[in-house]
């Protein structure tokens, strides 16, 4: 069974600093990995996905994560954080043929002025 | 282009009741996942409808159950509350119910059961 392990359950930057927010994976098959943003009181919004075309993957808002397939990660990655990028991130897995997501527990980023 | 849409927003009931939550899709979706996120957890799946048939389950007991119409909104239907289905109830909608397949989600119904 696949599943998603998210290291720090909050992470804490200054504005300006480059954020870091860490997700691997199980998964017998090469996966299809997603990072989606979940601000207060709000759904899930996609930042971007992995579906194995290229190992960098851009997203919205200057966000970009890269698969490192030997690491089993897939970490998610800023180079300078914004007060409007304080909200949680949920790091989610699909194997080929399965459609249905699985989410880690979700990193809360806290961006300080 | 709307987006997916769900309701009510907010909704208390009481052990032992029963509830259903709504779902619209978003246009040219023809798949809906249902997901409980619980406080602090990340969201788990329920089950998925393609095309008005369930297609696959999550580990949720029979309680846990749903509807997907021909306009492909859906229902999730909770019978005999407990205490632990107080929740954020997620809603799914996608183009075709491919692994790939990015999954637009609604805002939630946040469920409290006393």
């Amino acid at each position: 069974a696949q599943s998603v392990t998210q290291l720090g359950s909050h992470v804490s930057v200054s504005e300006g600093a480059l954020v870091l927010l860490r997700c691997n994976y199980s998964s017998s098959v090469p996966p299809y990995l997603f990072w989606y943003v979940q601000y207060p009181n709000q759904g899930l919004q996609l930042l971007l996905k992995y579906t194995s075309a290229a190992t960098l993957v851009k997203g919205i808002n200057g966000f970009e994560a890269e698969f490192k397939k030997s690491e089993t990660s897939f970490h998610l990655t800023k180079p300078s954080a914004h007060m409007s990028d304080a909200a949680e991130y949920f790091c989610a897995v699909s194997e080929l043929g399965y459609s249905t997501l699985t989410f880690g527990k979700g990193t809360m980023l806290l961006v300080s002025p | 282009e709307t987006g997916v849409t769900q309701s009510p927003t907010h909704l208390i009931k009481t052990r032992g009741q029963q509830v259903t939550l709504r779902c619209s899709s978003q246009s040219g979706h023809n798949t809906v996942s249902w997901y409980q996120q619980a406080l602090g957890q990340g969201p788990q799946f329920i089950f998925q409808y393609y095309r008005e048939e369930e297609n696959g389950r999550g580990n949720f007991p029979p309680r846990f159950s749903g509807l997907q119409f021909p306009n492909y909104s859906s229902e999730l239907n909770v019978n005999a509350l407990e205490l632990d289905d107080s929740a954020l109830y997620l809603c799914a909608s996608s183009g075709n119910g491919g692994s790939a397949d990015t999954q637009y989600f609604g805002p939630g119904t946040r469920l409290t059961v006393l």
